[in-house]
């Protein structure tokens, strides 16, 4: 059975960094695409990241690019991201999603997502 | 870029169909074969319902079914129960590794 357990989700300031993280099982972690994506209290899913295979390739929402970044650990059937710079606008339930066998256009499993508050 | 344009709700009676659009630009939508479709219930992570516009992962009811028209992507749930009350939501790859999703809709079973 295939679980994502997404992990780091805190209150922290204006400005300030947080690690998040996803811990897989139940497929063979380094064969699949991974993604980010939030959803912001009460409203829609967006977008986040993602990451391919072998971390060779990383892609960013441009309202995140040059903030955060996306990372995984094979050996540890891990995936990360990396958040600075963080704004209120930023404040969202983060979930890890997988991407389908032989492609990586939709998110075929989730999480059930880490909470992030970016509050005075 | 911007969010993909869905009704903000939709409603039919036990054993009816419904169909929600979902309307983008040539740049996500009509340009790529690659929509999906997802299903979220309240408090709960979405759950993929279609694929690839049209294609079903195994294990969804065969009552779902998608298709694409020009910018407008379109899922028909068809005899209605009520598990399948939920939010709704559209996505689509929209070219150079970017992914847009829609503004969502609630569907209730009346």
């Amino acid at each position: 059975e295939v679980q994502l357990v997404e992990s780091g989700g805190v209150v922290v300031q204006p400005g300030g960094s947080l690690r998040l993280s996803c811990a897989a099982s139940g497929f063979t972690f380094d064969d699949y695409t991974m993604h980010w994506v939030r959803q912001a209290p009460g409203k829609g899913l967006e977008w986040v990241s993602l990451i391919s295979w072998d971390g060779g390739s990383t892609y960013y929402a441009d309202s995140v690019k040059g903030r955060f970044t996306i990372s995984r650990d094979n050996s540890k059937n891990s995936l990360y991201l990396q958040m600075n710079s963080l704004r209120t606008e930023d404040t969202a339930l983060y979930y890890c999603a997988k991407a389908p066998p032989r492609s990586y256009y939709s998110f075929d499993y989730w999480g059930q997502g880490t909470l992030v508050t970016v509050s005075s | 870029q911007s969010a993909l344009t869905q009704p903000p709700s939709a409603s039919g009676s036990p054993g009816q169909s419904v169909t929600i659009s979902c309307t983008g630009t040539s740049s996500d939508v009509g340009g790529y074969n690659y929509v999906s479709w997802y299903q979220q219930h309240p408090g709960k992570a979405p759950k993929l319902m279609i694929y690839e516009v049209s294609k079903r992962p195994s294990g969804v009811p065969d009552r779902f079914s998608g298709s694409k028209s020009g910018n407008t992507a379109s899922l028909t749930v068809s005899g209605l129960q009520a598990e399948d009350e939920a939010d709704y939501y559209c996505s689509s790859y929209a070219g150079s590794n970017n992914f847009v999703f829609g503004t969502g809709t609630k569907v209730t079973v009346l």
